[in-house]
């Protein structure tokens, strides 16, 4: 089985662009996580997806990021716009069913933002 | 407030040694517990976990060892070898009411050849 891919691998923004995350969730699997991660902050929440429904949006997040799951295996994350404190590790993760089920992580999108 | 703690950022064992990462939390709800590995450039992979039914659990050179009472919990890796350098996440969540996984922040082992 493929596991979670994630494209691209790195990204170089301008403050002010918009950036789109790719992300392949393992197939079969219910649930897909959008996370950041940062050495200050670690891991944090951005959104939730089961079975293709939101069921969290990122509480602080909500503003300028936005992520879509438009059909069961493909899910975005926009981040628009772009400021210099988004720079950080963007990592997706699914799992067949809820927070007590392995979380499947994909490599990261490493964005760096000018 | 931090609802997992993991005590130490970075811990440096020598290879052979017995390496021992801490984690406690806040939420009595808490009854599953996941432990993460990741290397550099990678994302995080599950490494064991263990549920609040009870109170150790071995794979191999890795053991959780799991105290309810105290709300808290530590990882063993028994004769740590230079390829267990990594960061080590403690998570934990809830079988009712939530859906998230809390992480920890984590903690950077070194382990010294």
């Amino acid at each position: 089985d493929a596991g979670v891919t994630q494209t691209p691998r790195h990204e170089v923004a301008e403050k002010g662009q918009t950036i789109i995350l790719k992300c392949e969730p393992v197939s079969g699997h219910n649930d897909l996580f959008w996370y950041r991660q940062t050495k200050i902050q670690g891991l944090e929440l951005l959104s939730y997806f089961r079975s293709k429904s939101l069921m969290e949006d990122g509480g602080a997040f909500k503003d300028r990021f936005k992520a879509e799951m438009l059909n069961s295996s493909f899910s975005t994350l926009k981040i628009q716009p772009t400021e210099p404190k988004d720079s950080a590790v963007y990592l997706c993760a699914s799992s067949r069913l809820g927070a007590q089920d392995t979380q499947y992580f994909g490599p990261g999108t490493r964005l760096l933002v000018l | 407030q931090q609802q997992v703690r993991q005590s130490s950022q970075s811990l440096t064992v020598w290879e052979g040694e017995t390496a021992i990462l801490n984690c406690s939390y806040e939420n009595s709800a808490f009854d599953y517990f996941p432990w993460y590995q990741q290397f550099p450039g990678e994302g995080p992979a599950l490494l064991i976990a263990i549920r609040s039914v009870s109170d150790k659990k071995e794979d191999g050179r890795f053991t959780i060892f799991f105290n309810k009472r105290e709300k808290n919990l530590s990882l063993h890796i028994k004769d740590s070898q230079p390829g267990d350098s990594a960061t080590y996440f403690c998570a934990a969540s809830a079988s009712s009411g939530s859906w998230q996984l809390i992480f920890g922040s984590g903690t950077q082992l070194t382990v010294m050849p």
